[in-house]
This record gives structure tokens, C-alpha cells and sequence, in this order.
């Protein structure tokens, strides 16, 4: 049963520490989105790859985000310094562009900076 | 641009009452539709889908949603709700040309039991 794997699932740090997050998109999507989502923002794509490439990072705050596809099998969502307004659960979601464009999300990191 | 919107924030219903959850977009292409339900604490499941073909879909869990292209509109619905239907549900757009989707805001539904 394919699917998307994350890690940490946590993650409670203090406000200035780096956080790095992983993900593992399901074999032989050449596809990876990373998501946050806030009761108050809902649901807000912030990065996409295809293909190892970055397509999309519009949506991610660029002084403290960023986001690499260091190999096929590996997507990392990186935020220094953290800071308290990036308390969020952060998805990973991947795909294959073809007929439904389907994208198959990850269980989330959970992220909390005090 | 896309955009996606999920006119409902919250819905309380019974167990065996009816539900329809409204979704409408706008893009001026055609387009692929998607229901996301997020259970509560867990990641964001696909119900249903539509690509083309017959304007009615089905889903998993008896889920269903209509596609009526001359209102910009994909509504989501189930019959008879169950407890286990408490969740929330994300309706989601993207141009054919690509695969990024565009979500709506969400709504939140409490089936009680």
C-alpha cells in the first residue's frame, strides 16, 4: 500500500531554532507539494517540485522557508528561524501529472513554536 | 486565475439526515474536480473525483457530486450521514494543463449522533 510518509509527525521547538521536515513521496511520483495548514488561513500551498525542480515556491515566505527535492525519494521543508506564526500542521502531498492530476497527501508534521 | 469556494464554514446535522456541500470555481478551462475529506487529526483523503464523461460521480462511502459546468459548480453529497461522517471537506480545482490544485476553505461538518 503506497503512500506518503512524513517525519517528525511533532515537532515543538523554541522561537529561532531551525526545523527541518521530511518527506517521502510514494515511488515514481516526480511530483511533491508541501501545504500548510492554520485554523486561520486554512489550507495554503506554499512549494511545489517536479521532477527534483522547484515550479512554484510563490507561496512560501522566502526569507526563512525553503524547500529542496535533494534526491527522487526525498523532499525537505526547511524554516530558520522559526518563529511562533509558524505553528501549523505542514503536509507533503505527491503525484504524477497524467489524466486526474491526483495528489496523495502524507500524515502532516504538526509543528509548534513556542 | 483559479480559485475555489466553499460557500458552508460549518454543518451541523443529524445522523440519516441528507447532506450537500456546496463548491464552486472559477477557471475558464477545463478543469479537474476533487472532494478531499480531512477526518479529525488525520491527513486529507480523496472521496471522489471528476475528469470528464458522466457529470455524476460517485465516491467512496456513498459519497457523490455533480458536476454542472454552467454553474461553475461541484457539489458534494450523501444521503443519509453517518457519525463517522464528522469531518472536514475540501473541494479542489486544477487547469488540465497542470497539477497544482487550487482548495477551497473548507467546511466543517459534525454529524451528531
Amino acid at each position: 500500500d503506497a503512500r506518503v510518509t512524513q517525519t517528525p509527525r511533532h515537532k515543538v521547538t523554541e522561537m529561532g531554532q531551525e526545523v527541518t521536515m521530511r518527506c517521502q513521496p510514494i515511488l515514481g511520483h516526480n511530483t511533491v507539494f508541501w501545504y500548510r495548514q492554520t485554523m486561520m488561513q486554512g489550507l495554503e500551498l506554499l512549494a511545489y517540485f517536479r521532477n527534483r525542480a522547484p515550479l512554484d515556491d510563490s507561496g512560501m515566505p522566502k526569507d526563512r522557508f525553503s524547500a529542496e527535492m535533494p534526491d527522487a525519494t526525498l523532499a525537505t521543508l526547511k524554516i530558520q528561524p522559526s518563529e511562533p506564526r509558524d505553528s501549523a500542521v505542514y503536509f507533503c502531498a505527491s503525484g504524477f501529472p497524467g489524466i486526474y492530476n491526483e495528489q496523495f497527501f502524507g500524515p502532516g508534521t504538526r509543528l509548534t513554536v513556542l | 486565475a483559479q480559485s475555489v469556494s466553499q460557500h458552508n464554514h460549518h454543518v451541523i446535522l443529524s445522523e440519516a439526515a441528507s447532506l450537500e456541500l456546496g463548491c464552486n470555481y472559477s477557471y475558464g478551462g477545463t478543469v479537474n474536480l476533487f472532494w478531499y475529506v480531512q477526518y479529525p487529526g488525520q491527513h486529507l483523503q480523496l472521496l471522489l473525483k471528476y475528469f470528464s464523461g458522466d457529470p455524476l460521480v460517485k465516491g467512496i462511502k456513498g459519497f457523490e457530486a455533480e458536476f454542472i459546468k454552467s454553474k461553475f459548480s461541484f457539489n458534494l453529497r450523501k444521503p443519509s450521514v453517518q457519525w463517522s461522517d464528522t469531518a472536514e471537506y475540501f473541494c479542489a480545482v486544477n487547469g488540465a494543463a497542470g497539477n497544482k490544485l487550487t482548495f477551497g476553505g473548507g467546511t466543517r461538518v459534525l454529524v451528531k449522533p
